[in-house]
């Protein structure tokens, strides 16, 4: 059964820093990774998408790697912003899982401050 | 613009009246998904469905129903709720082909469902 991690599950970082958000997961037979960012009282906005046979995405100032081999996928946030704040999930699509079934972590729960 | 639409978007209901969560999608996507999320849990997808009139269960369905008569439009209904229902409902929506991998998942504001 496909599980996803995310750690930590919260992070509080003054303006400006570079910082890493983590996301594992325990059956690498995977068609993507997806990272989305969730605001309080809104949906889940799709930030990237990794497909299988990608290394990494970019965005702006995100950056997300994937590697299937380890189970593992980080999104980098460079020069963060109070605006960041927010809590970010990871989903993979698995081939065992289900066609089409995200599987998502419980999120990391960001907070950047002024 | 390109959307997946919920209504309501805020619900407060008793045990056992019957309710419809409704999803729209203005993107021509044949895959369109429920999920819930509850705290420390995460996103559990409740039912799915690849096309008009194909619907399967996901991993909690229990309480559920739903029906794909249109391609744009795919309702939750709750026959009798009950407060173990509470939670943040989320429609997604995709163009995928079976066979064909995987294509970014979209995801509507979220309906927040207490039941007392």
């Amino acid at each position: 059964k496909q599980e996803v991690t995310q750690i930590p599950a919260a992070l509080s970082v003054p303006e400006g820093e570079n910082l890493v958000l983590n996301c594992s997961f325990t059956d690498s037979a995977i068609y993507n990774l997806q990272w989305f960012r969730q605001d309080p009282g809104k949906g889940l906005t799709s930030l990237l998408l990794i497909q299988s046979s990608q290394r990494e995405q970019t965005s702006g100032r995100l950056n997300a790697s994937l590697d299937k081999s380890s189970g593992r996928s980080t999104l980098y946030i460079a020069a963060s912003q109070p605006g960041d704040s927010a809590t970010y999930l990871c989903a993979v699509g698995g081939m065992n899982t289900g066609f089409q079934k995200l599987v998502f972590g419980t999120g990391t729960r960001l907070l950047v401050s002024p | 613009e390109a959307q997946v639409t919920q209504n309501p978007r805020y619900l407060i209901t008793v045990t056992g009246k019957k309710l419809t969560v409704t999803c729209s999608q203005n993107m021509n996507h044949e895959y369109m998904s429920w999920y819930r999320q509850d705290p420390g849990l995460g996103l559990r997808q409740i039912y799915y469905s690849m096309n008009v009139e194909v619907t399967d269960k996901g991993d909690v369905p229990e309480g559920y129903k739903v029906s794909r008569k249109e391609k744009r439009n795919f309702p939750l209904i709750l026959e009798s709720p009950s407060p173990n229902q509470t939670s943040l409902y989320f429609c997604a929506s995709s163009l995928s082909v079976f066979g064909q991998g995987y294509n970014e998942q979209f995801f509507g504001p979220g309906t927040r469902l207490t039941v007392l």
